[in-house]
């Protein structure tokens, strides 16, 4: 079946440091795949999304490229800040009976000192 | 869009106790999700609806699960009896297909605790 391996946390960095947090997936066909954020006591909220290999998602600083030759979709920050604590869930969606069924990995926990 | 709304965000009950957890989805979404996360298993999908009908279950962990989705706004997710293993964070979510790639949005979540 569908699954998606991230690094386990946590990951603590200092503030204006290089963030990478590693995802891989095993999936057949052509799967969507998605980076979600979750600040603490709130849900998880899209962070960024690739459709197809190649593409390369952005959002608030962070990007992720799908790459299907290595099955990954790491995602990427060149200068973290404090305020992006929070845990990073790496997920990939594929078309299942008419349903977009979507896998999620277990969670990268990031905490940025000052 | 308020977005999703869940209630309570907070529940704290003795065991065997009934528990309702709500959920309002985004106007227009035709999925909705939910799901259960705890430290030990992470995000876990318990059941989700098409158009007001359950479409999988399979995520239920046992009978004292349910869940209802009367209508296009609103749902509902039961247990009954509750039991200290089924303390977690609740979220409820929901999805437009013509989003594209599913994209899903999640509420604020209910956090339950059975003492």
């Amino acid at each position: 079946g569908d699954s998606v391996t991230q690094m386990e946390g946590p990951v603590t960095l200092s503030e204006e440091a290089f963030l990478t947090i590693n995802c891989t997936y095993t999936a057949t066909g052509y799967p969507s795949l998605f980076w979600y954020v979750q600040y603490p006591g709130e849900g998880l909220q899209l962070l960024l999304k690739a459709t197809k290999a190649d593409d390369k998602g952005s959002n608030k600083g962070f990007e992720a490229t799908y790459r299907k030759e290595t099955t990954s979709f790491h995602l990427e920050k060149g200068s973290v800040q404090v305020s992006d604590s929070a845990v990073y869930f790496c997920a990939l969606t594929r078309a299942s009976g008419g349903y977009q069924k979507v896998t999620f990995g277990i969670g990268t926990k990031l905490q940025v000192i000052p | 869009d308020a977005g999703v709304i869940q209630s309570p965000r907070h529940e704290v009950t003795e065991m065997g106790q009934e528990v309702t957890l709500r959920c309002k989805p985004i106007s227009g979404h035709d999925y909705l999700f939910w799901y259960r996360q705890t430290m030990m298993r992470g995000l876990e999908l318990l059941i989700y609806f098409n158009n007001n009908v359950p479409i999988d279950d399979s995520g239920m962990p046992e009978d004292r699960f349910s869940a209802k989705m009367p209508n296009a706004s609103f749902s509902t997710l039961k247990i009954q009896p509750s039991e200290p293993r089924d303390s977690a964070v609740y979220f409820c979510a929901s999805s437009d297909r013509d989003s594209g790639a599913n994209v899903l949005t999640f509420g604020a979540g209910s956090r339950l605790t059975v003492l």
